[in-house]
């Protein structure tokens, strides 16, 4: 069965450390995967797709097939980083739902 | 209008009444999402839509949930019978195709509150 999973409901880290956000997924197909955020009183919004290979506001995601992981990673958190993420898959195949994981509140303290 | 809309806001209803949530997608946006948010929680997929037809309603809990499309625009959707648990915020998302490759835009969602 398709599934996102986010083990870590709350992570606070301070300014200016490294963030990790993990993200490990089940599927059988071809997923493509996505990290959304959602800041304070705004619409949840994309952050970054793995297979634009980009990175949004220095944030990046490696794909990890092997280890099933697309953790979302910055190595200098900010405070305006503090937000809600969450990981999220699709089948890069066909047409379908996007399924999210339950998200990890990110809380970056000056 | 510039993103995707949802009315209204706020929904407060009673238990066992009928209530309709609306969503304006993004204008030439053939794919439409619904999902459920609880407190705490993940988005939950409830409906999919490409142009007029459900094409994956498999998140729909029960027989009260209903969707639908008409012109392959706006969606409504519909639940009968409200009960305490359908209390959540009620999202919209629309995307431009429904291939893996396109982002989807999200509304802002309707809070449902049923007393």
């Amino acid at each position: 069965a398709q599934r996102v999973t986010q083990p870590e409901k709350l992570l606070s880290v301070f300014k200016g450390a490294p963030v990790e956000l993990k993200c490990n997924y089940s599927y059988s197909g071809s997923p493509e995967l996505f990290w959304y955020v959602q800041y304070s009183r705004q619409r949840l919004q994309l952050l970054l797709r793995h297979i634009s290979r980009e990175s949004i506001k220095g944030f990046t995601a490696d794909l990890n097939k092997g280890e099933t992981s697309f953790h979302l990673k910055k190595p200098f958190a900010q405070e305006e980083d503090s937000a809600m993420y969450y990981c999220a898959l699709k089948d890069v195949s066909s047409a379908s739902k996007i399924i999210f994981g339950s998200g990890t509140r990110l809380s970056i303290r000056p | 209008g510039a993103g995707v809309s949802q009315t209204p806001s706020n929904k407060v209803t009673e238990k066992g009444k009928y209530v309709e949530l609306r969503c304006d997608p993004i204008s030439g946006h053939t794919a439409l999402y619904w999902y459920r948010q609880s407190l705490g929680q993940g988005p939950e997929f409830l409906i999919y839509f490409q142009g007029t037809g459900a094409a994956d309603d498999s998140g729909l809990p029960n027989d009260r949930f209903f969707a639908v499309r008409p012109e392959g625009s706006v969606s409504t959707l519909k639940i009968q019978r409200t009960e305490r648990g359908d209390s959540a915020v009620y999202l919209c998302a629309s995307s431009l195709s429904p291939g893996g490759n396109t982002e989807a835009f999200f509304g802002q969602g309707t809070r449902l509150t049923v007393v």
